[in-house]
């Protein structure tokens, strides 16, 4: 089945300790991005990559970092997180990238930092 | 800079009534494209339709149904005799051609409450 998964699911963690969330898709998409959702501003692109080793930030970079060395995996990475950062994760990826391909949503990661 | 505006926050109505949710885009983009996010109670985000600015031709399937009117920059669905399973919240959001990060903007979305 043609999917994007995520881990964890949901996850409660303290300021300062880092974190990573895992994004896997088996489509052999080129682009991948992650968003985060907060209330009463939609989705919000944080990150995105066109292709392996191709990363660039999306509208809401800071406190986040990415990577992709192989083209199905695309983590987030959280090296000092803040109460801010409390939001619900999503990951997307796309064939191509071109804008109307459309984008297949992972599960969503609901994050807590106290 | 693009720009999807979602007016309604909330909406509440009675089961079978017909229920229209208002999207407004901003580009200066002559290429782009609209699209619908239905997002239910567990979470997920439910990919509905894709419309290319090209393309107004209005579009129905089943219950739903979307009006695209470039005149006044709006993309409007509307759900024909609403079921307590469309209770969700839905999202409209742009891409551009133009847009290198091939992003899609999103509204804030409007949560549709359908009671039974």
């Amino acid at each position: 089945e043609a999917q994007v998964t995520q881990n964890p699911r949901y996850l409660i963690t303290v300021t300062g300790k880092k974190l990573t969330v895992t994004c896997s898709q088996n489509m052999n998409h080129e682009y991948m991005s992650w968003y985060r959702q907060d209330p009463g501003l939609g989705l919000r692109q944080i990150y995105y990559s066109m292709n392996v080793e191709v990363t660039d930030k999306g509208d809401v970079p800071e406190g986040y970092k990415v990577s992709r060395k192989e083209k199905r995996n695309f983590p987030l990475i959280l090296e000092s997180p803040s109460p801010n950062q409390t939001s619900l994760y999503f990951c997307a990826s796309s064939l191509s990238g071109t804008p109307g391909d459309e984008q297949y949503f992972g599960p969503g990661t609901r994050l807590t930092v106290t | 800079a693009q720009k999807v505006t979602q007016a309604q926050t909330e909406i509440s109505v009675v089961e079978k009534e017909d229920v229209t949710l208002d999207c407004v885009y901003e580009t200066r983009d002559t290429t782009y494209y609209l699209f619908w996010y239905k997002q239910p109670p567990s979470g997920e985000l439910v990919f509905l339709i894709r419309r290319n600015s090209f393309d107004e031709q209005n579009e129905i399937s089943g219950r739903y149904s979307w009006n695209f009117q470039k005149s006044t920059s709006s993309f409007n669905f509307t759900i024909t005799a609403s079921q307590v399973v469309d209770s969700a919240v839905y999202f409209c959001a742009l891409s551009e051609l133009d847009t290198g990060r091939r992003a899609l903007t999103f509204g804030s979305g409007t949560r549709l409450q359908v009671q039974p």
